[in-house]
């Protein structure tokens, strides 16, 4: 397995309150990515990083921030979590070359807002 | 648009009966296609990478195949430790070494029955 953590695994919060959900890896991979996982849409990319402290949104970034202060960890905030943001969400890493971008995943995480 | 469609949404299988599930993608330029076994609360886990039309990869008793619009993943004599879904993965053209943009199937849920 790919040295990939999440934390917390599981999550029930209420609407309104703030959200941080944790990456941590240790395979030293520049890029690390941040999916929902909601049935009937896949995996969506939320936002990604292609290295400390550099970010940049995916296609459903709208109420989450993250942020990359080491390598090894990835942080998803939800601001102000609502109902539509209960989802499973993955921590992917990768380190693209010249060939494929290979992601592998961590273990995810269960978020129910209430 | 970069669209990925798989089929069918779930398959039954008796265990030994051979079969296939489709992928079919719309993407401007593939980078490569990726297939992803993923088992109930758990995160995807990478199977095969292929890049070319005409490619083939194997792993026990799967084998995936690539052709210039969709990709089958074979599955030979399937035994219930293969229930699982799977993904397939388009990847668009971007800079090498930089970020290639990945889109994610929906999946096909395999169970095989003893």
């Amino acid at each position: 397995d790919a040295g990939i953590t999440q934390s917390p695994r599981h999550k029930v919060t209420e609407t309104g309150t703030p959200v941080t959900l944790r990456c941590h890896q240790t395979e030293n991979h520049r890029y690390m990515y941040w999916y929902r996982q909601d049935p009937g849409h896949g995996l969506r990319l939320i936002h990604y990083s292609y290295g400390v402290k550099d970010t940049d949104k995916g296609e459903v970034s709208d109420g989450y921030s993250v942020s990359r202060s080491k390598t090894e960890d990835f942080l998803l905030t939800l601001e102000s979590a609502t109902s539509s943001q209960t989802s499973v969400y993955f921590c992917a890493i990768s380190e693209p070359g010249r060939g494929g971008n290979e992601q592998f995943f961590g273990p995810g995480t269960r978020l129910t807002v209430l | 648009e970069d669209q990925v469609t798989q089929s069918p949404e779930a398959l039954r299988l008796q265990e030994g009966e051979s079969s296939s599930l489709n992928c079919s993608y719309t993407v401007s330029g593939l980078r490569g296609l990726f297939w992803y076994r993923q088992d109930p609360g758990k995160g995807p886990e990478f199977l095969f990478t292929l890049y070319s039309a005409g490619e083939e990869k194997e792993k026990e008793r799967l084998k995936a195949t690539l052709t210039k619009k969709e990709s089958f993943l074979h599955i030979t004599a399937p035994k219930p430790e293969d229930s699982a879904t799977y993904l397939c993965a388009v990847q668009a053209p971007g800079a090498i070494g930089g970020y290639q943009k990945v889109t994610f199937g929906t999946g096909t849920k395999l169970q095989v029955i003893p």
